[in-house]
């Protein structure tokens, strides 16, 4: 069964530095999100992207985050100056269609922020 | 604003006895119902999901449950084994798609 795959799997970095999270989505989905989960809490969804494009995103999406599909394959989230707070697991995921269309995670970046 | 709630926060079983999980959603515009097993330190896996325009859905030992009126809909899981332990996440879709889930309950199945 096609999976969603995600590198690296664990980031440990100094805050205010850069970080590329890395995604491969299903081949034939069109839709990609990135979500984000914070130790023992709930998932939070940041983004959404269809046709090379932002579709939506929340409040915690601000100026330093950013999305990129480089290639037909590749799916990237970037933040680019990190703080304490952006240490969480980040989630992508895919989905075929859009409305009522199942979402398929990846196995998640866990990202350190020192 | 957009919101699902779901209880309990935990909930601990005997093997071979039912598990339910319980979830209210917010958005009128809601119309998928994914839920989500997540291992510790795993991704969140697809288990079940159900559209607005069916009342039930079972897969086996699992089977959820859909009251539109009332926006909720619950997990049931019967004859548990201990595998069944991890933290079971509801989520139910925007209007735009993306899911917003519930906080979580962590089932533990004691054998």
């Amino acid at each position: 069964e096609p999976e969603v795959t995600q590198t690296p799997s664990h980031q440990v970095t100094q805050m205010g530095q850069e970080v590329i999270l890395r995604c491969v989505p299903i081949s034939n989905h069109l839709y990609f999100y990135w979500y984000r989960q914070i130790l023992g809490q709930k998932v939070e969804f940041l983004v959404s992207f269809y046709n090379n494009e932002i579709s939506e995103k929340s409040e915690i999406f601000d100026d330093q985050f950013s999305v990129e599909r480089p290639d037909g394959s590749n799916f990237t989230l970037k933040i680019r100056s990190t703080k304490l707070e952006d240490s969480a697991m980040y989630f992508c995921a895919s989905s075929r269609d859009r409305t009522g269309q199942p979402q398929h995670f990846g196995d998640g970046t866990r990202l350190s922020i020192l | 604003g957009e919101n699902v709630e779901q209880h309990p926060s935990t909930l601990s079983v005997q093997e071979g006895d039912s598990a339910v999980i319980k979830c209210t959603y917010s958005d009128s515009a809601s119309n998928y119902f994914p839920w989500y097993k997540q291992e510790l330190g795993k991704r969140p896996q697809l288990i079940i999901d159900i559209r607005s325009n069916v009342g039930e859905k079972k897969d086996q030992r699992i089977a959820v449950t859909l009251n539109k009126t009332a926006k909720h809909f619950s997990l049931h899981i019967t004859e548990t084994q201990p595998e069944d332990s991890a933290v079971y996440f509801c989520a139910a879709n925007s209007d735009t798609d993306k899911l917003i889930f519930g906080t979580g309950t962590r089932l533990q199945v004691f054998p």
